[in-house]
């Protein structure tokens, strides 16, 4: 079966330094999402992402933030100046039609020290 | 944002027995969504409502969409040792797409041999 993939599985970086996540969402699904898990609390959306543009995000996805499909395949989520509030699971997630449920990776752990 | 509140927060149980969890919401809800998370991966998706009332099923599954659509409960039946993980309910944003999702703070189940 397709599944959503993401690398790093885990990334460890200092406070102020600049992270990429990376996503290779299911390769016919046109909507991608990027969610956050802080450890013990539930998942929370960020972004969602349609026609090469966000289409809508939450109040976490402050300027810190920004998404990029580069090409056909990858969706990254770049954290510009990283903060310890940032070390969370973060989830990537696809689906092929608006109405159709979500897929998620296995997510990066970002720790940030 | 919307509140999904979700019980019992964990439950300890032994192989064989049901469980059953539910989740409610102050707002209404037109889907309910039911994801199950083992350590170290995403939420996968276990079981889509998406009418007031359904009733649907996937193996030893069955999650009900309440009829007020302000709740609904997954039960599992004749529990097995693989069951044990974090089980969340979520919900699409009314005013969103299907995309951006509202989840609970999840059900730890855990299944003794």
């Amino acid at each position: 079966e397709p599944e959503v993939t993401q690398t790093p599985s885990h990334q460890v970086t200092q406070m102020g330094q600049e992270v990429i996540l990376r996503c290779v969402p299911i390769s016919n699904h046109l909507y991608f999402y990027w969610y956050r898990q802080i450890l013990g609390q539930k998942v929370e959306f960020l972004v969602s992402f349609y026609n090469n543009e966000i289409s809508e995000k939450s109040e976490i996805f402050d300027d810190q933030f920004s998404v990029e499909r580069p090409d056909g395949s990858n969706f990254t989520l770049k954290i510009r100046s990283t903060k310890l509030e940032d070390s969370a699971m973060y989830f990537c997630a696809s689906r092929g039609q608006w109405n159709s449920p979500l897929h998620f990776g296995n997510g990066t752990r970002l720790t940030v020290t | 944002g919307q509140q999904l509140n979700q019980s019992p927060q964990s439950m300890f149980i032994q192989e064989g027995e049901d469980v059953s969890m539910n989740c409610t919401s102050s707002s209404i809800f037109n889907t309910w969504l039911w994801y199950k998370q083992d350590p170290g991966e995403g939420p996968v998706l276990l079981i889509a409502l998406y009418k007031a009332g359904e009733l649907t099923s996937n193996g030893r599954l069955t999650a009900q969409f309440g009829i007020t659509r302000k709740d609904s409960f997954l039960n599992i039946s004749a529990s097995i040792p693989s069951d044990v993980g974090i089980y969340f309910c979520a919900g699409p944003d009314r005013g969103s797409t299907l995309g951006r999702l509202y989840f609970g703070r999840g059900t730890q189940l855990t299944v003794w041999p």
